[in-house]
């Protein structure tokens, strides 16, 4: 079975301070692995995916992730927080075809000025 | 392109009321799936249709709900009769095959 743990519940980081948020899944074969962002009230939005090749992966916002199959991980980085990034962040595996994908529980960023 | 589209965005009902809510995915995307999140459990996946066809409705809670895409440009999500425990917020998401999931703005459901 497939599954998704970020570790962090919550983090808060200053702004132009770096971030990294934390991913670690667990799948039997190849995964496909996703960032999503969500804002209060809104959609999730798709930050960056990874399906195969270079495991540095650009998204959206100036947001990178990096795939580690050694690790099982997945974190998600960004150099300079703005305090628009203030959301909450899910990380999710799927297979091929990302029919079923699982998210994990989301961390919490606050950003402080 | 507009995005996935949702309706109504707020929903407020009374036990034992049926509820319906509305999908348009992206255009040229296959696949179409119903989310449910809480804060106790999260997002969870109720069915999804690929091609308008149901693939998976193992998510779904019970007898009380039940999906249909009549085409590739429309979706409902029906839950009858409708229970307190059901108050979420209900996301529509399509994809194509290679493509990450679009997710619309989301239904909140409030059930009385």
């Amino acid at each position: 079975a497939q599954s998704v743990t970020q570790p962090d519940i919550h983090i808060t980081v200053s702004e132009g301070a770096s971030l990294e948020l934390r991913c670690n899944y667990s799948y039997g074969a190849t995964p496909y692995l996703f960032w999503y962002v969500q804002s209060p009230g809104q959609g999730l939005q798709l930050l960056l995916k990874y399906f195969s090749g270079d495991t540095l992966v650009q998204g959206i916002k100036g947001f990178e992730a990096e795939f580690k199959r050694s690790q099982s991980s997945f974190n998600l980085r960004k150099p300079s927080v703005h305090w628009s990034d203030a959301a909450e962040y899910f990380c999710a595996v799927g297979n091929f075809g990302n029919e079923k994908l699982t998210f994990g529980t989301g961390t919490r960023l606050t950003i402080i000025p | 392109d507009a995005g996935v589209i949702q309706s109504p965005r707020h929903e407020v009902t009374e036990m034992g009321q049926e509820v319906t809510l509305r999908c348009k995915p992206i255009s040229g995307h296959n696949s179409l799936f119903w989310y449910r999140q809480t804060m106790m459990r999260g997002l969870e996946l109720l069915i999804y249709f690929n091609n308008n066809v149901p693939i998976d409705d193992s998510g779904m809670p019970e007898d009380r709900f039940s999906a249909k895409m009549p085409n590739a440009s429309f979706s409902t999500l029906k839950i009858q009769p409708s229970e307190p425990r059901d108050s979420a917020v209900y996301f529509c998401a399509s994809s194509t095959r290679d493509s990450g999931k679009y997710f619309g703005p989301g239904t909140r459901l409030l059930v009385l």
